[in-house]
This record gives C-alpha cells, sequence and structure tokens, in this order.
C-alpha cells in the first residue's frame, strides 16, 4: 500500500531557530516527491520538488533532501520567521494509468513563537 | 495570474442535500484535479481531468459523487445525496504539466463542506 508518513506530527520552536520535518514513504513506482506548505484556510503551496536522481534542493531558507534508497525525505528550514507557522506536507507521486498519482502525508503543524 | 478559485468557500448541508461545487482553474491548465481532506485525515486524490476528459477518477469514492468539467474550462463537482462521511474540506487544483515536475500542483483554498 502506498503511504507517506511524516514526523513529528506537530512541532513548536522559537523565532530564528532550526528545524528539520521528516516524511518516510513506501510509494512505488517512484515519480517525485514535493513538500508543500499551507497556511491555515488556503490551500497547499509548492516549496520543492525532487526526482530520483537528485538528492537536494533549496528554496531560500527551505532545503529538502532525498534518499531514494531508504525511501526517506526531510525539509530543514533555517532561521525560522513567525511567517513560517503553517502545515508541511509531503508528497510523492507515481505514474497510474496514464496519470500521475500523488500521495499525500497528513503534514506536520509547525508553529514558530516569538 | 489569478489563482485557482473555488465556490463556495463553506458549505453547511442536511444529510440528503445536494451540493455542487465549483472549481475555476488557472487560465490554459489543462490539468485540473480535485482532492478532498476529511479531518484528521491526509489529502487524498480524487480525480484527474486533461480538458474536458476524466483522465483519472480511481479516487472517487462512490456513484453519489459527479465531477464535470465542460468545455475544459470550470469544473463542477457534485455530491448527490449527501451523507455526513463527506464532510471535509475538498480542494481543486490545476497544473501545465501533467506529470507534477515541470509545473506543480496550484491549489484553490479549498470548499469547506459540513454535512449534518
Amino acid at each position: 500500500k502506498n503511504q507517506v508518513e511524516q514526523s513529528p506530527q506537530s512541532l513548536i520552536i522559537l523565532e530564528g531557530k532550526n528545524c528539520t520535518l521528516q516524511c518516510n514513504y513506501t510509494v512505488s513506482p517512484f515519480s517525485n516527491l514535493r513538500w508543500y506548505k499551507q497556511d491555515t484556510g488556503r490551500g497547499p503551496v509548492s516549496l520543492t520538488i525532487m526526482t530520483f536522481s537528485e538528492n537536494t534542493k533549496s528554496n531560500g531558507r527551505y532545503t529538502a533532501t532525498l534518499d531514494a534508497d531508504t525511501k526517506q525525505s526531510s525539509l530543514h528550514i533555517t532561521a525560522s520567521q513567525l511567517s513560517d507557522s503553517a502545515s508541511y506536507i509531503c508528497v510523492v507521486s507515481y505514474p497510474s494509468g496514464g496519470s500521475y498519482i500523488p500521495t499525500f502525508g497528513r503534514g506536520t503543524s509547525l508553529i514558530v513563537h516569538p | 495570474e489569478a489563482g485557482v478559485t473555488q465556490f463556495p468557500s463553506h458549505s453547511v448541508i442536511e444529510k440528503g442535500q445536494t451540493v455542487t461545487l465549483r472549481c475555476d482553474p488557472i487560465s490554459g491548465h489543462d490539468n485540473l484535479y480535485w482532492y478532498r481532506r476529511v479531518m484528521g485525515k491526509e489529502i487524498k486524490f480524487l480525480l484527474h481531468f486533461v480538458k474536458e476528459s476524466k483522465q483519472d477518477e480511481s479516487g472517487m469514492p462512490n456513484n453519489r459523487f459527479l465531477a464535470e468539467r465542460t468545455g475544459g474550462t470550470y469544473s463542477t463537482l457534485k455530491v448527490q445525496p449527501a451523507e455526513l462521511e463527506d464532510s471535509g474540506v475538498y480542494f481543486c487544483a490545476s497544473s501545465q504539466d501533467w506529470t507534477g515536475y515541470n509545473s506543480p500542483l496550484h491549489f484553490g483554498n479549498g470548499t469547506r463542506l459540513t454535512v449534518t
């Protein structure tokens, strides 16, 4: 069964600190992995994308890593800001029946305190 | 560019009633997707349109759900009759690239459906 597991479920950090979110998946075959940020009441917004051959991708203060052998990914946030408070969702896509099906994790809820 | 818009933002209906959700994708995006998030669970895929054709509807839970995209522009998702377990947030997303690589999914803000 294709699954995406994220940890921790929730995280509270102080402004300016770094944090790392984890994503483990069993999705196969693998097409790509994206990290999305979802603010409360809004739809998810893409942060990074990686394919099988990529192991690091950065987008400003966000750095995603991928180990396709162990099927693990992480999202590292550097020098956190209050606006980073959101849910971070790991999404792994696989090809199926002429389409690409994304499998979503439940997300990690991040709260950044001043 | 205008983003993906969904209407209504909230809907509260009684069990057995009908509700129609609407999604306007980003102009020029042939790919349109519907997703659903039931409380406490992960977002789940419902179906994928390429223009007006259903590319994949394997995620549709049952025949009470009907999605259409006449003319390949906006899409509607009708739930008839609604059941309590249909409550959740329904997201629509669109993209230029159907593989999901060259362009990400652009999500709308969702429609929160509550069935009482």
